[in-house]
């Protein structure tokens, strides 16, 4: 146990439809990443967060956003689903420095039918 | 984008050594060698990273070449638990960005 959670485990939606996915970090970390692995292009960063400010920005589609509450916790949002969008997103988090390592939560698998 | 390269796939026996090895031929000089390890669609998993020493923790070994262009992490008891992808990213020392570039990775299978 990572002591990093994510809910809902499983989400399975239609194409056009919104989402929200939701992660809580370790107690004390700071920092919050996301990272999307689907089957043809592999785990894929997309954002992170530090202390509610965006960080850094990797692979992320318009029609996704984030962001992280005063209490650490954040939520990914997904809009305008497509069935490309179908994959496992894992969240992470990790203490103040970049350096530290990452601790992953369990994922949440998303199906867009 | 991730800046290693591995064997997409290796085996090895209960209770040997796994050697699981690294190519970060554009490694920089502060950037540092991670290991990570994913088991069937878990979250990933830290494992062990380090610079240009040799480091060991209660999981694995990772002995890094001279030139730091290679790596090697080692696994000295291989247990049916270790069967996993392992993952070899390089990562920039001193940046804002905390990124982790994941590569396909090497899939271990550890058989009795």
């Amino acid at each position: 146990d990572s002591g990093v959670t994510q809910t809902p485990k499983h989400l399975i939606t239609a194409t056009g439809q919104r989402v929200t996915l939701r992660c809580s970090p370790r107690s004390g970390d700071l920092s919050v990443y996301w990272y999307q692995q689907s089957l043809d292009q592999g785990l894929q960063f997309l954002i992170q967060y530090y202390n509610g400010e965006e960080r850094a920005k990797g692979n992320i589609l318009e029609r996704f956003s984030a962001q992280q509450f005063p209490d650490l916790h954040s939520e990914l949002n997904l809009s305008s689903l497509e069935l490309g969008d179908s994959a496992l997103y894992f969240c992470a988090s990790s203490d103040t420095t970049e350096l530290d390592e990452q601790f992953f939560g369990p994922g949440t698998r998303l199906t867009v039918l | 984008d991730a800046k290693t390269t591995q064997p997409p796939s290796m085996d090895c026996a209960e209770g040997r050594a796994a050697n699981l090895p690294c190519n970060h031929s554009t490694i920089s000089g502060n950037e540092y060698v991670y290991w990570y390890r994913q088991i069937h669609s878990q979250g990933p998993q830290y494992i062990i990273h380090g610079l240009k020493n040799n480091e060991t923790n209660e999981m694995a070994s990772l002995i890094i070449t001279e030139d730091r262009k290679s790596s090697t992490l080692i696994l000295p008891h291989a247990t049916l638990r270790d069967t996993a992808v392992y993952y070899c990213l390089d990562r920039q020392g001193g940046s804002t960005l905390g990124r982790l570039y994941f590569g396909r990775g090497t899939q271990l299978t550890v058989w009795p």
